[in-house]
């Protein structure tokens, strides 16, 4: 089975600044890894995936995450947050079922300080 | 572009009601999924689909079952609702690993 720790509930930065939203996860294979952003009252949006080609994916609106497999780890970043930024996070890992089906992490919740 | 569309935004419903979510995706998806979304928690998976009539439990799957009879539409119900069951309800559909998200339903069960 596979688990996924999203390490901080809520992150805050101010504007210009960067951006580091932590998550280990947990698996008895070689994962996919995905980030997902969910803006208030909206549905979910993939940001960028790991797929075992490149460790450092890059994604939408500027994030990248690098995957270190000797830390168990798949953190988000981004040079320079801007105030669009503001929104739910999800580190996800997905499955080895039929529908490879995918575990979500508790969430991260950005807020962007003017 | 992908498109997962669910049958309601917001949805009020009183206890002991059926309840039924409505999911339609576009893009001949194999797989679709219904999970709900309380805070905190993430993402739970109830059930999935992996091809028309056939469904497989996930995580939290009592006091819910689906309906997979055509390809692109895949059915949440709420046999006899409960405040417990109050919250966000999410499709999404995949062709490999990768999920597409409708916009949720936010149900309220009184």
């Amino acid at each position: 089975a596979q688990s996924v720790t999203q390490l901080d509930s809520h992150v805050s930065v101010s504007e210009g600044t960067p951006v580091l939203l932590r998550c280990n996860y947990s698996s008895s294979y070689s994962p996919s890894l995905f980030w997902y952003v969910q803006h208030p009252n909206k549905g979910l949006q993939l940001l960028l995936k790991y797929t075992s080609a490149a460790t450092l994916v890059k994604g939408i609106n500027g994030f990248e995450a690098e995957f270190k497999k000797s830390e168990t780890s798949f953190h988000l970043t981004k040079p320079s947050a801007h105030m669009s930024d503001a929104a739910e996070y999800f580190c996800v890992v997905s499955g080895s079922g039929s529908a490879r089906q995918l575990t979500f992490g508790s969430g991260t919740q950005l807020t962007v300080l003017p | 572009d992908v498109k997962v569309t669910q049958s309601s935004r917001y949805l009020v419903k009183r206890t002991g009601e059926k309840v039924f979510l409505e999911c339609v995706q576009d893009m001949d998806h194999e797989n679709m999924f219904w999970y709900r979304q309380d805070p905190g928690l993430g993402l739970r998976l109830i059930y999935f689909s992996y091809d028309v009539k056939m469904k497989e439990k996930g995580d939290i799957p009592e006091g819910y079952s689906v309906s997979r009879e055509k390809k692109e539409r895949f059915s949440l119900i709420l046999e006899s609702a409960s405040t417990n069951q109050t919250s966000m309800y999410l499709c999404a559909s995949s062709f490999s690993e990768t999920q597409y998200f409708g916009p949720g339903t936010r149900l309220l069960v009184l």
